[in-house]
């Protein structure tokens, strides 16, 4: 069945170093991706998504880009703050089946000042 | 590891029934847990926070009466939807943290879909 894999945290970096966290998936479909954001003590965040392939999702400096040949939606940001500091999750959603979320088991970041 | 039960997966109702989400954690204890709604092809919404033994927190625009949520024990958070209606069909996900904090690792349940015909 359908399925993500993303890095394992936690991930530890200084605060303005770039970020990678690597993402991916296997669906028969063509699934949308997702970035998903939990900041602590709240709930699940949309980041940003990507619907079909080569498409870039972007938003607060945060970019991930739909690589269909290698099956994969890697978060990159170019320089991190410590308010980024938050669990981040990698998501799919296949919408030529019943479109149902799958989650990646999240990964952890933590910013030091 | 640790384990979000959701039951059912699926459902399907009639206009005006209520309908009842549940959400268990297996193997441990959970004093938060979150419901979630997927509309068709968009992204997941946060609906509500659910607090073991205190009332539910609701985001903006989620009708509390509507949709009804019970945590009555460290395992189990349940979701009533009420005089559920067409427009109400969507899939609903909930998820758990295991371990003490909201900083300990979050678990989701396999979703439930309904469709209220």
């Amino acid at each position: 069945g359908d399925s993500v894999t993303q890095m394992e945290g936690p991930v530890t970096l200084s605060e303005e170093a770039f970020l990678t966290i690597n993402c991916t998936y296997t669906a028969t479909g063509y699934p949308s991706l997702f970035w998903y954001v939990q900041y602590p003590g709240e709930g699940l965040q949309l980041l940003l998504k990507a619907t079909k392939a080569d498409d870039k999702g972007s938003n607060k400096g945060f970019e991930a880009t739909y690589r269909k040949e290698t099956t994969s939606f890697h978060l990159e940001k170019g320089s991190v703050q410590v308010s980024d500091s938050a669990v981040y999750f990698c998501a799919l959603s296949d919408r030529e089946r019943d479109d149902k979320i799958i989650f990646g088991k999240g990964t952890r970041l933590h910013i030091l000042p | 590891g640790a384990v979000v039960s959701q039951h059912p997966s699926w459902v399907i109702c009639k206009s005006g029934t209520s309908v009842k989400i549940e959400c268990r954690s297996l193997d441990f204890q959970a004093t938060t847990m979150f419901w979630y709604r997927q509309f068709p092809k968009q992204s997941l919404m946060l609906m509500a926070t659910s607090n073991e033994g205190s009332k539910a927190t609701y985001e903006q625009g989620v009708e509390k009466d509507k949709f009804l949520i019970n945590h009555a024990s460290l395992t189990l958070s349940t979701l009533t939807v009420t005089s559920a209606h067409p427009e109400d069909s969507s899939f609903y996900i909930c998820s758990a943290h295991s371990g003490t904090g909201l900083n300990s690792p979050l678990h989701f349940g396999n979703g439930t879909r309904l469709t209220v015909t």
